[in-house]
Formats: C-alpha cells, structure tokens, sequence
C-alpha cells in the first residue's frame, strides 16, 4: 500500500469544524482512501472512504484533491467524543478481495478542548 | 450494524501461561478474520490472516508457533498466546470482515488488554 502524511496532533475547540489532512504524493489510480479512527482503549472504526470524489456519510466528509495527492477529513462541528487518533489509509480496489488487513500508519491525535 | 465481540476485554497471566482470546461476529459471518497487535502509543500493526477453515497466514517476524490462530467457523476465531512472556503484554485487536461485502468494510473487535507479570 502507498504510504500516507499525516500530523501528529491537532487540537481543535468543541462545537467547532476540523479539518484533518493526509498526504499520499504517490498514490496510484487504483487506491482507495480510507479514514478509520481509534478512541481511547478501543478498536478503530471505519470512517469514510472514497477514490476520486468528495463524499460525505453521517460521520464526517472526505474532501480529495483533484490530483488526488491529498485529502481532507472533515469534522463538521467536533464533539469530546470524536477526540481519538484518525489514520488514513491507502487501499487498492483491487487488494486482495479484501484478503489483506490494514497498513495502519501513527495517525493523527485529535484534541477536542470543551 | 456488524458487531465484532473479544473475549477477555483484559486479562492478566504469569509469564510461561497460555492465554487464549476470542474473536466473534455477533451479526454476520466472517470469512475472513485479522489479528492486530498494538503496544503502548504505538500504531496497530497486523499480525496474522485467518479464514474460515484454513490455516492463518502470518504477517513476517510473527511466530506462528507462538500465536495460534484458530478459524474454525464462520463466527469465531481465536488467538492464542503461548508460553506469553513479558514483551507480550500489549492491546490485541481483531477485525473482521464478511463475504461479499466491500473490502472497506472491515469491522474492529473493542480490544484486549494482555498483562504478563
């Protein structure tokens, strides 16, 4: 899998929007993005996914560069509960009918300050 | 939604114990189930595949003498820590995955905590 940037922390305000950024400079045409994200003392969940366009679900919305170089997850108004660490993850469309686990990278640590 | 079980949530054995833990799909029928591994503030890093009724495949520098794994229905998979020593202890996590579905959709285990005193 194509290797993923992203910061080691962000820190945002409750009630307000965030923004969290991954790099994949080297991503292929065939690569999925996936967002999964991993509360405290927990196992991670399935965020969002998407391959070329932006996409939104209940949790959250994917914005993905034209060049698909990088994407965005969007958190429309944080809550305490979304503080957790959020990994982006490369997987291709083509990976193994789903025989392959995950490539989890160090992820993102969300701070939500009330 | 798909609802993945482990059993224990935390466990504590001495060093030289086996430790067993449980991973079961409670709504769904995993065909394919995965193992991960995470120490303290350190990333998940897959251990091991495992489908239904096949041996698992182990990710490189995972014993798989050490860390049995066993898919023996549709539901359950179990891993098996043997002879667990001290550099053991960390969060194990499964994961699981239904035939059919998208590869995106994998669904996580809440985790459990080994301690080998």
């Amino acid at each position: 899998d194509a290797k993923t940037t992203q910061p080691n922390s962000m820190e945002s305000n409750e009630e307000e929007p965030v923004h969290l950024p991954c790099n994949h400079s080297t991503i292929s045409g065939t690569d999925y993005i996936h967002w999964y994200r991993q509360l405290p003392s927990q196992g991670p969940e399935y965020v969002i996914h998407g391959l070329t366009s932006n996409v939104n679900n209940r949790m959250a919305s994917l914005a993905i560069a034209e060049d698909r170089k990088s994407s965005t997850l969007i958190l429309h108004r944080a809550t305490l509960r979304d503080a957790a660490v959020y990994y982006c993850i490369l997987r291709d469309v083509y990976s193994g009918g789903g025989a392959d686990g995950l490539t989890f990278g160090k992820g993102t640590h969300l701070i939500i300050q009330p | 939604g798909a609802v993945v079980s482990q059993h224990p949530s935390r466990v504590i054995c001495k060093s030289g114990t086996s430790v067993k833990i449980e991973c079961r799909s409670l709504d769904f029928q995993a065909t394919t189930m995965f193992w991960y591994r995470q120490f303290p503030k350190q990333s998940l890093m897959l251990m091991a595949t495992s489908n239904e009724g096949s041996k698992a495949t182990y990710e490189q520098g995972v014993e798989k003498d050490k860390f049995l794994i066993n898919h023996a229905s549709l539901t359950l998979s179990t891993l098996t820590v043997t002879s667990a020593h001290p550099e053991d202890s960390s969060f194990y996590i499964c994961s699981a995955r239904a035939l059919g579905t998208p590869t995106y959709e994998q669904y996580f285990g809440p985790g459990t905590r080994l301690t080998v005193t």
